[in-house]
């Protein structure tokens, strides 16, 4: 079975504050996926990487940045963490060639900026 | 634009059959998936469609029709559990980029 994992499932910061968010598959996956999903608003997704040390913005990258050092892992870091990024973030990763192939997601990081 | 339409919200009945819609609008085409979300957790794979016509899969099924951008899932004796979020997404690019609707929330009442 594929298995996504991110490192937290809630967390709690504070305005100003740099948040780093960490998402790991073990499948081997060439793509890697960071959404934000907030009610109404539907999954919006903010960096992709679809190769190592590559990263590609999506819709709403303001305010975030990423890094993809292995295959395996895929970071989100939030800057200076602001009230408006409190959400609910998903990671998912999915194979490049094949067809059929989904995207898989982790269980999804619940972060809360006070 | 890159558009994708799916009612907000549902409700059906334990043991019936709910048809939830999907119209779609994209530059690109390589194939429409169907997710599950529970309530505070991820999307789940539920089915893809490349071609038109019917995927059968147990009790869910998944039709496309891509000349009318149109595709719908079909759930057979619905149980308590498929109380869920239904999320319709379109993969338009090589790099499996998805465009994704804002979901479909299904209520199985008793």
């Amino acid at each position: 079975d594929v298995k996504v994992t991110q490192s937290s499932r809630y967390l709690v910061k504070r305005t100003g504050e740099k948040v780093f968010l960490e998402c790991v598959q073990d499948m081997d996956h060439e793509n890697m996926f960071w959404y934000r999903q907030d009610p109404g608003l539907g999954l919006r997704l903010i960096y992709f990487s679809y190769d190592v040390k590559m990263k590609e913005k999506g819709d709403i990258p303001e305010g975030y940045s990423v890094s993809r050092e292995k295959k395996e892992r895929f970071s989100l870091i939030l800057e200076s963490a602001s009230t408006n990024q409190t959400s609910m973030y998903l990671c998912a990763s999915s194979p490049s060639s094949g067809v059929k192939e989904t995207q898989y997601f982790g269980p999804g990081t619940r972060l809360l900026v006070l | 634009g890159q558009n994708i339409d799916q009612p907000t919200e549902m409700t059906a009945t334990e043991g019936a059959i709910v048809q939830i819609n999907c119209t779609y609008q994209t530059s690109g085409f390589n194939g429409l998936f169907w997710y599950q979300q529970h309530a505070g957790e991820a999307p789940t794979f539920l089915s893809y469609n490349v071609l038109d016509g019917l995927e059968e899969k147990g009790r869910f099924s998944s039709f496309l029709s891509r000349s009318k951008g149109y595709s719908y899932l079909l759930l057979k004796e619905l149980q308590m559990k498929d109380s869920a979020s239904y999320l319709c997404a379109v993969e338009t690019g090589n790099n499996r980029k998805l465009i994704w609707g804002l979901g479909t929330s299904l209520a199985v009442n008793p």
